[in-house]
């Protein structure tokens, strides 16, 4: 699997635009980026994926550079239920579909009043 | 409507017992999985099934057991209980053969071994 590299935390303002970089600069071409988040206590929670064109949802929207070696997660207005750890996944496949997710340390996003 | 439900939540146990964790998809998803986060929070693969099979092992320990009765199940038995077990267990399902990789996990039982 490719390595990511994300900044292990982030402060954002209520109601403003959050923006996480996430660096995977040994993707390979046919490796997905997908993004994960985990709110305190809780399971984690799929956000959304992208292999090279950006993606938006009503989550989220994720930006991958033209190279696809670094990406950004955009959550357009954080709210204070946003606060959560942020996995950026690159998620490698074996033969028959298989899906082996591995989670990094993610960058724990905190949204302040 | 709980998509991925475990049981139990919250489980207290002393070394050297034996425990499971239940985990049940109504999703209709043809894999599932567990993962342990660790007080690092560190959150690793332990297994995969696909209908049944396993398919995914990640060099844990023989005193974790997967049971896989039905593709909608998958428990999970621990032997002979160590403090370094202590750990929150989450269990996921995804659907098998698509792009997606999208996992759906469940709340965690959180097991803590005195």
């Amino acid at each position: 699997d490719a390595k990511t590299t994300q900044p292990p935390s982030m402060d954002c303002a209520e109601g403003r635009a959050a923006n996480l970089p996430c660096n995977h600069s040994t993707i390979s071409g046919n490796e997905y980026v997908y993004w994960y988040r985990q709110i305190h206590s809780q399971g984690p929670q799929y956000i959304i994926h992208g292999l090279k064109n950006n993606e938006t949802n009503e989550m989220a929207s994720l930006i991958i550079t033209e190279d696809r070696k670094s990406s950004t997660l955009i959550l357009p207005h954080a709210t204070l239920r946003d606060t959560a750890v942020y996995y950026c996944i690159v998620r490698s496949t074996k033969s028959g579909g298989y899906q082996k997710v591995t989670f990094g340390i993610g960058t724990k996003l905190q949204v302040i009043p | 409507d709980t998509a991925v439900s475990q049981t139990p939540k919250y489980l207290v146990t002393q070394m050297g017992n034996d425990k499971s964790i239940k985990c049940e998809q109504n999703l209709g998803h043809d894999t599932m999985y567990w993962y342990k986060q660790d007080s690092k929070k560190f959150l690793k693969i332990m297994f995969s099934y696909n209908n049944k099979e396993l398919i995914i092992n990640e060099t844990v320990p023989n005193r974790f057991s997967p049971k896989s009765p039905d593709k909608a199940h998958l428990n999970l038995h621990i032997n002979s209980l160590e403090l370094g077990d202590s750990a929150v267990y989450f269990c996921a399902s995804s659907p098998r053969g698509v792009n997606t990789g999208e996992l759906f996990f469940g709340e965690g039982s959180r097991l803590t071994v005195l």
